[in-house]
């Protein structure tokens, strides 16, 4: 069953812009993850956030996860043509087997 | 180097033909993971497996088979019973136990076709 709703489903922003994720979740959660697939690839672990934390940052990534919504935001600042790809976040439930479920995820293209 | 190897990175399924995939990780990860992604779409969870021998049915089971005889490995075979096989199949492995915090590494995937 997939948990994660992600907004927008695309995004298509200009070089050095800054692109904003979001993505819902509907069950209480340990963790939270954003992941980024280039096309026709694997996916790549970008950050993780636990339920107790609120922000997290990593190099031009932030994330924001707000549990009494059940919603989260990935944010890309400065953009970069590079940065071009699908972006999925993963929740780990408190219950239940050690998996992630994913969201449908968001397709950023970043125009030079 | 360290990682997860899918083979083959394409495969062409006849009709009524049971064919395998591949992955092999060398992370020393106990638990691994099969998903299948249809274009425009997220991932739904096949299979995964949290220990040698033993393995659990995901979201998406049906017309599946997967084996873990060895910590290494984690075949999965499409079967005939699979209608609808044409899509990107993705394995991943992660560390396991209590406090693990279940960030999954990925291969790089096996495009299955139909003929």
């Amino acid at each position: 069953s997939q948990q994660g709703e992600e907004d927008p489903q695309a995004l298509s922003i200009q070089e050095g812009e800054n692109a904003t994720m979001n993505c819902s979740y509907k069950t209480s959660i340990n963790n939270l993850q954003w992941y980024r697939q280039n096309s026709g690839r694997g996916l790549v672990h970008l950050i993780l956030i636990r339920s107790n934390e609120r922000e997290k940052h990593s190099g031009r990534l932030r994330v924001t996860l707000d549990t009494s919504k059940k919603s989260s935001s990935l944010l890309i600042t400065a953009s970069r043509a590079a940065d071009t790809a699908s972006y999925f976040c993963a929740t780990r439930q408190i219950q239940g087997a050690q998996k992630l479920v994913f969201g449908q995820g968001t397709r950023l293209t970043i125009n030079p | 180097d360290g990682g997860i190897t899918q083979s083959p990175k394409y495969l062409f399924r006849k009709e009524g033909q049971n064919v395998t995939l591949s992955c092999e990780q060398n992370l020393n990860h106990d638990a691994m993971y099969w998903y299948r992604q249809d274009p425009g779409q997220g991932l739904r969870l096949i299979y995964y497996s949290q220990i040698v021998n033993d393995f659990q049915k995901g979201d998406i089971a049906e017309g599946y088979s997967v084996s873990r005889e060895k910590k290494e490995s984690f075949p999965l075979t499409v079967t005939s019973a699979q209608k609808n096989p044409t899509a990107f199949y993705l394995c991943a492995s992660s560390i396991e136990g209590q406090g693990a915090r279940n960030i999954q590494y990925f291969g790089a995937g096996t495009r299955l076709s139909v003929l």
